[in-house]
């Protein structure tokens, strides 16, 4: 089992509608959950950070996180054709009592359609 | 510009030579990261330091792959005899340490 895991999509919306994107962890100890946008041929870019239980809105984008089910999420509110691009989920495992290193999925192909 | 900087952003590099790459974090980050990402993966962990002292190196990760952080400022990674597998984009990031990481713009690795 990936410790990191997303569907690969490719999820496709209509302009203006709202994009769910989900991602499930298998380490119960992961304290902290990012979200990545990559466009095609660009580095990661920092979007969304969630580190408690519960909802973060930050903008049009919302981050969702259920320790208990071991699932983070986000929700892209009036999807815009720039919002085309792979959403990576991250968790930063945990060692020993301590914040680790970031281990991400494979991530989601999101196509917003005009 | 007071970005992850990665240089350079393209090598090609014929098969069985050696290669390093120079990655110089934010200057407030004391963690820099290592990853390698190839075409509809996620970025694959590699290393990781915090400060000067490395603290995890994959279990995937070949000996050929070594990587140094000298005074806790900026990381090289080198990748000795290269070999055609090892074609990949290759991605620094840093962070603090309970917080996301910020990524450079990447180093692509051609082996032919």
């Amino acid at each position: 089992q990936k410790e990191v895991e997303q569907n690969s999509g490719p999820l496709s919306v209509p302009e203006g509608a709202i994009a769910s994107l989900n991602c499930t962890y298998s380490d119960r100890g992961s304290q902290s959950f990012f979200w990545y946008r990559q466009y095609s041929g660009k580095s990661p870019e920092l979007i969304m950070s969630i580190y408690s239980n519960g909802d973060k809105e930050d903008g049009r984008f919302t981050a969702q996180l259920n320790k208990a089910s071991q699932y983070v999420s986000l929700l892209i509110r009036d999807s815009q054709p720039s919002d085309s691009a792979t959403y990576l989920c991250a968790a930063r495992r945990a060692v020993g009592g301590s914040q680790g290193n970031l281990i991400f999925g494979k991530g989601t192909k999101l196509s917003v359609k005009p | 510009d007071t970005g992850v900087s990665q240089n350079p952003r393209h090598k090609i590099t014929k098969r069985g030579q050696n290669v390093t790459f120079r990655c110089d974090p934010i200057s407030e980050h004391n963690r820099l990261y290592w990853y390698r990402q190839t075409l509809g993966q996620g970025p694959e962990f590699l290393t990781y330091f915090q400060n000067e002292a490395q603290l995890e190196k994959s279990r995937l990760l070949s000996d050929r792959f070594s990587a140094e952080r000298p005074k806790g400022s900026f990381s090289t990674l080198e990748i000795q005899r290269t070999e055609q597998g090892d074609s990949a984009m290759y991605l620094c990031a840093s962070s603090l340490p309970a917080r996301g990481a910020f990524f450079g713009q990447g180093t692509r690795l051609t082996v032919v």
